[in-house]
């Protein structure tokens, strides 16, 4: 199993451009999970899905859209990006609505210009 | 107050020292604890969860006080290896759902 795949690893972008984070998942779990990681600030919840078709909000939202359209996948789409949005992006895939382990991707680091 | 708390250190130990950390919450919802470590620019992983009753695995014990909202990472023997970040996160009951809350981190590094 490769676990949870996050592409690209890296990647800078100006101002007003738009961008996909992928995430992929080969561990059939329901649930996964956006965040973002900024020094000072922990992690933070992006978005969050409880199984294909189902997705919510998590603690900061704005500026990312995501959709499940299978249990593989979880994209999390930057509309029109942001120098706030420079951050690092994990992706994890939970198990259980319990969210008692997460398994994390390998991160995206943007860097927004 | 954040609603997680841990001390940023840096916590700088030989190697074979014992070395712990502490983790405070405030919300007494909380419902279940657990210690992940972060190397330098890599994902967070699963350390351990946090017992009631208190659990080892191997050189790490971790414990849980709710009386006085704490956990803790006792770490013994310590090695090169150990060297990383350790997030404390705590699930609590939000509503219908269950919350994460993760703490910052506390930064150790073992010196040879």
């Amino acid at each position: 199993n490769a676990g949870v795949t996050q592409t690209p690893k890296f990647q800078v972008l100006k101002t007003g451009q738009s961008m996909t984070l992928q995430c992929a998942q080969d561990m059939n779990h329901e649930y996964m999970s956006w965040y973002r990681q900024d020094p000072g600030m922990g992690l933070r919840l992006i978005h969050y899905s409880v199984g294909a078709g189902i997705t919510d909000q998590g603690e900061v939202p704005n500026g990312y859209n995501v959709s499940r359209s299978t249990t593989e996948d979880f994209p999390l789409r930057l509309l029109s990006a942001a120098p706030s949005q420079t951050s690092v992006y994990f992706c994890a895939s939970i198990p259980g609505p319990n969210q008692e382990t997460q398994y994390f991707g390998p991160g995206t680091r943007l860097l927004v210009l | 107050r954040k609603e997680v708390e841990q001390d940023p250190g840096p916590f700088n130990v030989p190697e074979g020292a014992t070395v712990a950390f502490n983790c405070t919450y405030s919300n007494s919802a909380s419902q279940s604890f657990f210690w992940y470590r972060q190397d330098c620019r890599k994902e967070p992983k699963l350390l351990m969860s946090v017992y009631s009753s208190g659990n080892e695995d191997g050189r790490f014990t971790a414990q849980l006080n709710r009386a006085s909202q704490y956990i803790s990472l006792l770490i013994r023997d310590s090695k090169l290896s150990d060297s990383a970040t350790y997030l404390c996160v705590v699930n609590r009951q939000a509503g219908n759902n269950r919350k994460l809350i993760w703490g910052l981190g506390t930064s150790l590094a073992v010196n040879p």
